[in-house]
């Protein structure tokens, strides 16, 4: 079992749907990141949570540290959010070893 | 510059060769993470650098693997005697500090292909 899983692996959307990406981690982690990947390959970073919520925009995410479950939010969704979404956790001592779900391919149709 | 640069975009090698891929942080990052990402794996960690601490090589996945960090800021993974199994991108990113509250910049990444 990876020690963070993603769900759905793939997801596919109308343009305006409401959308959730789901991300579970097994170990103790000091934060959580969220990436978008967009074809061709560059990264952006979205959010650092380490508890509670965050917004940017149409974005959402949540943490629940006891639960050991993160979520990502798309509000009004659009076709330029097609991406791959990654979650990634950073071990209590270790800040710069991330490990990475394997991501939600995410299609939202016009 | 304005970003993490990665130099070459692109490697095509024979199998056996070495290869030098290069990294170029956002100036003033302090911390400095190679990662990888192959077809059907998803990504991984590398190693990583943070100012003047010995890096943390605990990702790199053989003896054939290593990267340095000149001056603080550019940094050079080096991959000897390619396998096939190496092909992969090759990302690397930068922040601030190595605190897990800074946001990473990503390069575009190295597309190694090795034949």
């Amino acid at each position: 079992k990876n020690e963070v899983e993603q769900s759905p692996q793939n997801l596919t959307a109308q343009e305006g749907e409401f959308i959730t990406i789901n991300c579970s981690y097994s170990v103790g982690i000091s934060a959580l990141h969220w990436l978008q990947q967009h074809p061709g390959g560059g990264i952006v970073s979205l959010f650092m949570l380490s508890s509670g919520k965050k917004k940017h925009g149409r974005l959402i995410a949540t943490i629940n540290i006891q639960e050991k479950h993160s979520s990502l939010h798309i509000t009004a969704s659009h076709p330029r959010d097609s991406a791959v979404y990654i979650c990634a956790v950073v071990g209590g001592t270790s800040y710069g070893k991330l490990t990475f779900g394997q991501g939600t391919i995410l299609t939202v149709h016009p | 510059g304005a970003g993490v640069s990665q130099s070459p975009s692109n490697k095509v090698t024979e199998k056996g060769k070495d290869v030098e891929l290069r990294c170029d942080p956002i100036s003033g990052h302090t911390a400095l993470y190679w990662y990888r990402q192959s077809l059907g794996q998803g990504l991984e960690f590398l190693i990583y650098f943070q100012g003047n601490s010995a890096p943390d090589k605990s990702g790199l996945p053989s003896d054939r693997f290593s990267a340095e960090r000149t001056g603080g800021s550019v940094s050079t993974l080096t991959i000897q005697r390619t396998q096939q199994e190496d092909s992969a991108v090759y990302l690397c990113a930068s922040s601030q500090s190595d605190s897990a509250w800074e946001k990473l910049f990503f390069g575009s990444g190295t597309q190694l292909s090795v034949l």
